[in-house]
C-alpha cells in the first residue's frame, strides 16, 4: 500500500527564516511526486512535479527536490503570503490515482 | 487556464436528504475523481471516473455514488446524508496520463445537520 507522511504538521516560521518542508513516502514504483499549496477554504493549488531520484525545480522561493524515499521542499527567505497548506503526493506507475499526505501547514509572521 | 468547478461553496443539509454535488471541467479531461477532506484525516478518495458511464470506487465509497453521462460532468451523490458525511468535498481532473498533476476544484463546504 502506497504511504506518504509529512512532516512537520506545522511550521512557524519569521520572516526571511529559511526551512524545509518533508515528505516521506512508500510506493510501489513511483510514477510522479506532486507538491501542492492550498490556502483556507480552497482547493490545493499545482505547484511541482518529480520523476526521479536527483530530480530539482524550483519556483519564486519555492525548491523542491527528491531522493529515493523522500522529497523536500525548500522555502528561501519566505514571505507572510507564503503561509498555507502544503501537501505531497505520489503517483504509482499503476493507474493515475494520488495518494496524499497530511500536509504541513505553514505560518509566516511578519 | 484549466478550470473545475464545483456548483457550491458552501452546503446545509438536513440528515437523511438526497445530496447532489456537481462538478464540471472544461479541458477535455478523461479522468475526474470525488474527495473529502478532513482534519487530520488528508485527503481520501471517493471515487473515481476514467471515461464517460465509468466509475470506479475510491477508498471510502460507503455512503456514496457518482454520476458521469458527459466527459465534462462529475457528479457525487449522497443517498441519505449522514453527520459524518459533514466534510470539504473536492473534486479534480487530470489528463488519461495523469502526468501533469490534478486541477482541483475550490471546494464544497458541506454541513449535514
Amino acid at each position: 500500500e502506497d504511504q506518504v507522511t509529512q512532516s512537520p504538521e506545522a511550521l512557524r516560521l519569521q520572516e526571511g527564516e529559511s526551512s524545509s518542508l518533508n515528505c516521506s513516502y512508500t510506493v510501489s514504483g513511483l510514477r510522479g511526486l506532486f507538491w501542492y499549496r492550498q490556502d483556507p477554504g480552497k482547493g490545493p493549488e499545482f505547484l511541482f512535479t518529480l520523476y526521479s531520484a536527483g530530480e530539482e525545480k524550483e519556483k519564486e522561493r519555492l525548491k523542491a527536490t527528491l531522493t529515493k524515499k523522500e522529497s523536500f521542499l525548500h522555502i528561501t527567505a519566505p514571505k507572510p503570503e507564503d503561509s498555507a497548506t502544503y501537501l505531497c503526493a505520489v503517483q504509482a506507475r499503476r493507474g493515475n490515482m494520488l495518494t496524499f499526505g497530511g500536509g504541513t501547514r505553514l505560518m509566516v509572521k511578519p | 487556464d484549466v478550470k473545475v468547478t464545483q456548483s457550491s461553496r458552501y452546503l446545509v443539509k438536513r440528515t437523511g436528504e438526497k445530496v447532489f454535488l456537481e462538478c464540471v471541467q472544461d479541458m477535455d479531461h478523461e479522468n475526474m475523481f470525488w474527495y473529502r477532506q478532513d482534519p487530520g484525516l488528508g485527503l481520501r478518495l471517493i471515487y473515481f471516473s476514467y471515461d464517460v458511464k465509468m466509475k470506479e470506487k475510491g477508498d471510502i465509497p460507503e455512503g456514496y455514488s457518482v454520476s458521469r453521462e458527459k466527459k465534462e460532468r462529475f457528479s457525487l451523490i449522497l443517498e441519505s446524508a449522514s453527520t459524518n458525511q459533514t466534510s470539504m468535498y473536492l473534486c479534480a481532473s487530470t489528463v488519461s496520463s495523469g502526468n501533469y498533476g490534478y486541477t482541483f476544484g475550490s471546494g464544497t463546504r458541506l454541513t449535514v445537520v
